[in-house]
Formats: structure tokens, C-alpha cells, sequence
């Protein structure tokens, strides 16, 4: 069983909808939490950053840590077509320990 | 991608020929990082740098090494290339400290295909 489960997708939904992207694991010393975003052909970047539980605005996207589930969420609100990408979670279990990835979920916005 | 790139971007080569990958950053970071990136694997972590000279291994070494002679460029290199080295390989970079260490900065990738 992976450290780090992500379901793959690919998910397809219409502008303006609301996206839940998820991560479950295994591993309860991991504290740092994050979600990289992936544009086709391009490296992966840095969208949000958590550490331990609890949730993180920056405008349209959420991030939700429960640590008591071992599960993290990524949400999208009015989504719109340049969303269109691979979300990438990662975990830490804190300095001088080494990001775990999840597989990574494709999502795509129709408009 | 600023600050750091990968070189070359596309190689297409043959299986047991010997292949490097160059990582070049101008942010003068200490952490530097290759991975590979495969469908329904995400990214995976080969071998990583602590400092001039200091590597280790990450989970999927075998087949690989590395060198960093200078603070500013990490190479990968396949002494004998294989089919199943055929991937995305993606450099990163970090800084120090509870919080940077965690927060990698990507190239932009170097897509290498072995026949």
C-alpha cells in the first residue's frame, strides 16, 4: 500500500463548479502538507502549504488538513478552465524529512 | 521555472548508452533534487544534495547516479540506459529550515525516451 493515496481521475466538471480533490495516508508524523499544481509539460508549482490540522484560504482554493482521518482536501470554487491541470499533494513529516507525492489527480474544466 | 534549468529538455536515445541530465539553479539554494515523474506514480524521488559534493538516495536510486561539484548544478546521470528509464525527469530546489525545506521549486522537465 502507497504512503500517499490520490485518486487519479481524470475529473471533468463545468465552469463554476466546485472541486474537492483528496489525499488519504498512512504515515501520522507527517505535519507539512501541500498541493502542488501541474500544467501539461510543465514542472509542478506550489499552490497551498499546511501545517497540521485545520483549514487555509488563498482566494478561489481551500485546503483542509484532518489529521485525525489522516486526510487532506484541496477545493476549488468557481472553477474556470485554466484550473485545467494535474493536482499533485505532498507530505512531510517536518525538516530534514523528504516530501512523499501523491500520484496526482487530473482535473479538467469545460467551459 | 525561474532559476532553474534543465538540460536537454528532449533526449531520445538507446538502450545501454550512457546518459546525463544537467540541472543548472541561480538561487543559490543547498537542497537540490531529482525526480521522476511516471502515470499512476507521480513524482518519485532518485537522489537528492545536501551541500557541495553531499548526496544520498532517494527511493529509486538503482541505476542512477549523481555529482554536484558546484553549488549551482546537479547532474543525473544512467551509465546504462534501460526501457524502463524512460520517464519525465524533473529537477528541484529548496532552501533550509522548518518550512523552506518543504517548499520545492520545480524545473521545467527533461523528457527522455530509451529504445
Amino acid at each position: 500500500q502507497k504512503e500517499v493515496e490520490q485518486d487519479p481521475g481524470p475529473l471533468s466538471v463545468p465552469e463554476g463548479a466546485i472541486v474537492s480533490l483528496n489525499c488519504t495516508y498512512s504515515n501520522s508524523a507527517f505535519q507539512y502538507f501541500m498541493w502542488y499544481r501541474q500544467y501539461s509539460r510543465k514542472g509542478p508549482e506550489l499552490l497551498m502549504y499546511t501545517y497540521s490540522s485545520g483549514n487555509k484560504e488563498d482566494g478561489r482554493f481551500t485546503a483542509q488538513v484532518d489529521k485525525s482521518s489522516k486526510y487532506i482536501s484541496l477545493f476549488i470554487r468557481d472553477s474556470q478552465p485554466s484550473d485545467s491541470a494535474t493536482y499533485l499533494c505532498a507530505m512531510s513529516a517536518g525538516y530534514g524529512n523528504k516530501l512523499v507525492f501523491g500520484a496526482g489527480t487530473i482535473l479538467r474544466v469545460k467551459s | 521555472d525561474a532559476g532553474i534549468t534543465q538540460s536537454p529538455r528532449h533526449k531520445v536515445t538507446e538502450t545501454g548508452t550512457p546518459v546525463t541530465l544537467r540541472c543548472h539553479q541561480t538561487e543559490n539554494h543547498r537542497y537540490m533534487y531529482w525526480y521522476r515523474q511516471d502515470p499512476g506514480h507521480g513524482l518519485r524521488l532518485i537522489h537528492y544534495s545536501y551541500g557541495v559534493k553531499d548526496t544520498d538516495k532517494g527511493e529509486v536510486s538503482d541505476g542512477y547516479s549523481v555529482s554536484r561539484s558546484k553549488t549551482e548544478d546537479f547532474l543525473l546521470t544512467l551509465e546504462s540506459a534501460t526501457s524502463s528509464q524512460t520517464s519525465v525527469y524533473f529537477c528541484a530546489i529548496s532552501g533550509t529550515g522548518p518550512r523552506s525545506d518543504n517548499v520545492l521549486t520545480f524545473g521545467a522537465g527533461s523528457r527522455l525516451t530509451v529504445l
